[in-house]
């Protein structure tokens, strides 16, 4: 079963950048597309982007100037920055597997980790 | 972006009824929809993808339907485990969206 497990600091000072983990485990991270979902609290879900196997990244067009994405194979984790954060940043950010069909739904997912923009 | 639109927003059910709630899209999305369910603290699961197909290991009385803009999810007989928030998505086209939420309550 594959798993999926956020990790990163849960406070960033404002205009700083976010840096998150997400480590897989129970299945290969190769041929897949990964994705960074963020939920503020009390609002709905946004996707910021995904980035596959083969290095290729899609990001949301309101966050892609601030938004990189990376992958390591090696080490089945891939990577979320996002620079001069707000206090807009604020929001449960979770990762998560497309399925390998084309529709691309999101099929595995981590519980999400909190992170709290503030000085 | 292609605009997702859930109705209603929440809504109060008791164990065995059926539940319907609808997703409507901005723009045509052919069957590229998908439901998750989401319970607070856990990761969101994926119910139904390809707008009715149902995903591994979900129990049958959870369907979806529809094409174009217009898609229905359904639970056939609302059970204790299911009150959570529901959320459609488009990956029609990038970037992905998200509807706003249905919350499934008592």
């Amino acid at each position: 079963q594959v798993q999926l497990q956020e990790s990163g600091p849960g406070l960033v000072k404002p205009s700083e950048t976010l840096s998150l983990t997400c480590s897989v485990s129970g299945g290969s991270i190769s041929d897949f597309y990964w994705a960074w979902i963020r939920q503020p609290a009390g609002k709905g879900l946004e996707c910021i982007g995904r980035v596959s196997t083969t290095g290729s990244t899609n990001y949301n067009p309101s966050l892609t100037s601030r938004v990189t994405m990376s992958i390591n194979t090696s080490k089945n984790l891939f990577s979320l920055n996002l620079r001069s954060v707000t206090a807009a940043d604020t929001a449960v950010y979770y990762c998560a597997r497309e399925s390998d069909s084309d529709w691309h739904a999101l099929e595995y997912w981590g519980q999400g980790a909190l992170v709290t923009v503030s000085s | 972006d292609i605009q997702m639109t859930q109705s209603p927003s929440s809504l109060s059910a008791s164990v065995g009824d059926r539940v319907t709630i609808t997703c409507r899209s901005s723009q045509s999305i052919s069957r590229y929809l998908h439901w998750y369910q989401h319970k607070a603290g856990k990761a969101p699961k994926l119910l139904i993808y390809a707008a009715s197909s149902l995903q591994s290991g979900i129990p049958s009385r959870f369907s979806g339907g529809g094409s174009g803009t217009d898609f229905t999810l359904t639970i056939s007989s609302l059970q204790p485990e299911d009150f959570a928030t529901y959320y459609c998505q488009q990956s029609y086209s990038a970037p992905q969206t998200f509807g706003q939420g249905t919350k499934v309550e008592i």
